[in-house]
C-alpha cells in the first residue's frame, strides 16, 4: 500500500535551516507530482510547494518563495524540503502528499513532522 | 485571508444532515470542477473524501456528497455519525499543480 513517512522535524532557532525528508513506498514514486502542505498549531492547511514527477518543475507559495527549496531523488523514492531563513511563523506540522493528477487531488498523505521555530 | 471561505463550525445531531459551504470566485470554483474536500480528525493527517466537486474515492461512505452552485461548493453529510466529528477543508486547484485550501470547518456531532 502507499506509504509516505516524513522525518527531519525539530526545534530550530529563527534564521537557521532545516531539511525535511519524505520516504515513499508502495507506488511508482517517479510517476507522481509530490507536494508539501503545512498546518500551524490550531490552524488550517496551507499548500507550500510542488515538484513535478521528473523534478523539472517546481512551484512555491508566496509565503516560502525564495527561502524553501523542494527537491526529489527518484532513485531513492524520497522527497525533500530544504527550509532556510526560518521564521517563527513557519512553525507547523509539515505533510508530504501525493497528487493524483487524474483527479487533481491529494490522494495520499504522510503522518507529518513538526517543525518549531523558536529561540 | 483564505481565498476559499468556509464557516468556522457547523453542528448536528446523529442522523441529521449538515452542509458546509466553500465560497470562492469564478476564477477558481466557478469556472472549474477541480474542488476537493478533506476530512481531518484531531492529530491525524487529512484524508480525501471528495474530488472533482462530487466524486467519492472508493471506501468513502455515500453519506458524503459534494455539489457546486456558481462560485460556491458544498459538502453534505447525511445521516451524521459520531465518527464524522472532524475538521473539513475544501481545496481548489490554482493552475498547474498549485492549490489552495479553504479556512476549514469544524463539524460537531451533538
Amino acid at each position: 500500500q502507499v506509504q509516505l513517512v516524513e522525518s527531519g522535524g525539530g526545534v530550530v532557532q529563527p534564521g537557521r535551516s532545516l531539511r525535511l525528508s519524505c520516504a515513499a513506498s508502495g507506488f511508482s514514486f517517479s510517476s507522481y507530482a509530490m507536494h508539501w502542505v503545512r498546518q500551524a498549531p490550531g490552524k488550517g492547511l496551507e499548500w507550500v510547494a510542488v515538484i513535478y514527477f521528473d523534478g523539472n518543475g517546481k512551484q512555491y507559495s508566496d509565503s516560502v518563495k525564495g527561502r524553501f527549496t523542494i527537491s526529489r531523488d527518484n532513485s531513492k523514492n524520497t522527497l525533500f524540503l530544504q527550509m532556510n531563513s526560518l521564521r517563527p511563523e513557519d512553525t507547523a506540522v509539515y505533510y508530504c502528499a501525493r497528487e493524483d493528477a487524474v483527479i487533481t487531488s491529494f490522494d495520499s498523505w504522510g503522518q507529518g513532522t513538526l517543525v518549531t521555530v523558536s529561540s | 485571508q483564505s481565498a476559499l471561505t468556509q464557516p468556522r463550525s457547523v453542528s448536528g445531531s446523529p442522523g441529521q444532515s449538515v452542509s458546509i459551504s466553500c465560497t470562492g470566485t469564478r476564477s477558481n470554483i466557478g469556472d472549474y470542477n477541480l474542488v476537493s474536500w478533506y476530512q481531518q480528525h484531531p492529530t491525524k493527517a487529512p484524508t480525501l473524501i471528495i474530488h472533482d466537486v462530487k466524486r467519492r474515492p472508493s471506501g468513502v461512505p455515500d453519506r458524503f456528497s459534494g455539489s457546486k452552485s456558481g462560485n460556491t461548493a458544498y459538502l453534505t453529510i447525511r445521516g451524521l455519525q459520531a465518527e464524522d466529528e472532524a475538521d473539513y477543508y475544501c481545496c481548489s486547484n490554482a493552475g498547474g499543480h498549485t492549490f489552495f485550501f479553504g479556512s476549514g470547518t469544524k463539524v460537531t456531532v451533538l
